[in-house]
């Protein structure tokens, strides 16, 4: 079995602020993870995910993850926040074998951006 | 049209009603999926379908009804649904390509609200 854990539902920053959201997965395989972000009205939309190779993954935006197999972490960060970055951010985890592209998703994480 | 679309984009109806969702991908992909997003609950995986086939199901219950006809299109048929079945109805599509298909992204439409009155 496999699950996310998205560490606070609401994260607030200012303009210009580092943006951190937080993410830990469980997974009895090797875990393919995933960041997608959700704005208002749209569905969602994929950011960078990690497969193998290189633990530091960069996405679109501005975006990076970096995968920490001994912490079982896959955190979000972005240098400086942008009013364009808010809206709803998701982890996702896919642990291959038989579970044909079986996503299980964290609870969702708002970004809000204070001018 | 690009990418994976929906229709219709709201959608209310009654507990008696019977309706249908449909999804489109323009992608080529062959892998096709049915989510459930409901408020302050994470996205739940409903139906996964593949090269036509269904390859998962969820454990929903059978008031929800997919069909897939061919790669490109994927239904949601609607029956007898209870209020609490309201939400936001996303599909999505991937490549798969045999091995590698749990690393595939997965593009979104931009789903159906439904309300169920």
């Amino acid at each position: 079995a496999q699950s996310v854990t998205q560490l606070g539902s609401h994260v607030s920053v200012s303009e210009g602020a580092l943006v951190l959201l937080r993410c830990n997965y469980s997974s009895s395989v090797p875990p393919y993870l995933f960041w997608y972000v959700q704005y208002p009205n749209q569905g969602l939309q994929l950011l960078l995910k990690y497969t193998t190779g290189a633990t530091l993954v960069k996405g679109i935006n501005g975006f990076e993850a970096e995968f920490k197999k001994s912490e079982t972490s896959f955190h979000l960060t972005k240098p400086s926040a942008h009013m364009s970055d808010a809206a709803e951010y998701f982890c996702a985890v896919s642990a291959g074998g038989t579970s044909y592209g079986k996503l299980t998703f964290g609870q969702g994480t708002i970004l809000t951006v204070h001018p | 049209e690009t990418g994976v679309t929906q229709t219709p984009r709201h959608l209310v109806m009654g507990m008696t009603n019977k309706k249908s969702l449909k999804c489109e991908q323009h992608l080529g992909h062959n892998a096709m999926y049915w989510y459930k997003q409901s408020a302050k609950k994470p996205l739940e995986l409903m139906f996964v379908y593949n090269f036509k086939e269904q390859t998962e199901n969820n454990s929903v219950p059978s008031r929800f009804s997919p069909e897939c006809p061919n790669s490109s299109h994927l239904f949601l048929h609607l029956h007898t649904l209870q209020p609490e079945d309201s939400a936001l109805y996303l599909c999505a599509s991937s490549q798969d390509r045999g091995q590698s298909y749990n690393q595939e992204t997965q593009y979104f439409g931009p789903g159906t609200r439904l309300l169920v009155l």
